[in-house]
């Protein structure tokens, strides 16, 4: 199927720290998702963006949290600044109308 | 508020018996339900979905039945194989490229 790629796999940074996490998305699709799965825990939407703007975002969809996807390029969700309870795996999806996921970026938080 | 509910949480069948995962959902707007398998370390991946004005999909060995007056859904896998074994999620949305909920999973174990 359609794949999305997400960089890196694995994010180890100190709290307070920034954090960028980079999705390639499928080339054609339009809509583009984060979402934060917790070892053991289902996953659990953060926020959509369609044509440069967030359509919805959560509760966990803090403050310090941003995307952006500047020209085409990667869409991205940046922590800043990253807290203890951040530490999870993020899951980038895109869409036409069904979402595919990328592998995750395992974000550790020390 | 949990929405979206699986059961059993772990699954083992022996090889060639049918696996049934089951769902259900709290919010009635929900009206299309994509299944995700997903194995250690990996994205959840596509595996099935239905759209509430349907009671059935099929696809090879697996078929979604969808109840929406009970508002259930069960995965059906026929003729279980040991690479089937993974976690599968359940999910639930709203419309088209709405966000989706998640249910916990069922990990399924398939022995030979």
């Amino acid at each position: 199927g359609p794949k999305v790629l997400q960089i890196p796999s694995h994010q180890i940074i100190d709290m307070g720290q920034m954090v960028t996490l980079n999705c390639d998305p499928v080339s054609n699709h339009l809509y583009f998702y984060w979402y934060k799965q917790i070892l053991g825990q289902q996953m659990e939407f953060l926020v959509n963006f369609y044509n440069g703007k967030v359509m919805e975002k959560s509760k966990l969809f803090k403050d310090q949290f941003s995307v952006e996807r500047p020209d085409g390029s990667y869409f991205t969700l940046k922590i800043q600044p990253t807290a203890l309870e951040d530490s999870a795996v993020y899951f980038c999806a895109s869409s036409p109308y069904e979402q595919y996921f990328g592998p995750g970026t395992r974000l550790t938080v020390l | 508020q949990q929405q979206v509910r699986q059961s059993p949480q772990s699954l083992t069948v022996w090889e060639g018996e049918t696996a049934i995962l089951n769902c259900s959902y709290e919010d009635s707007t929900f009206n299309y339900f994509p299944w995700y398998q997903q194995f250690p370390g990996e994205g959840p991946a596509l595996l099935i979905s239905i759209r509430s004005v349907s009671d059935k999909k099929e696809d090879g060995r697996f078929t979604i039945f969808f109840n929406k007056r009970e508002k259930k859904l069960s995965l059906h896998i026929t003729d279980s194989q040991p690479g089937d074994s993974a976690t599968y999620f359940c999910a639930a949305g709203g419309g088209s490229n709405a966000k989706l909920t998640f249910g916990k999973g069922t990990k399924l174990s398939v022995k030979s």
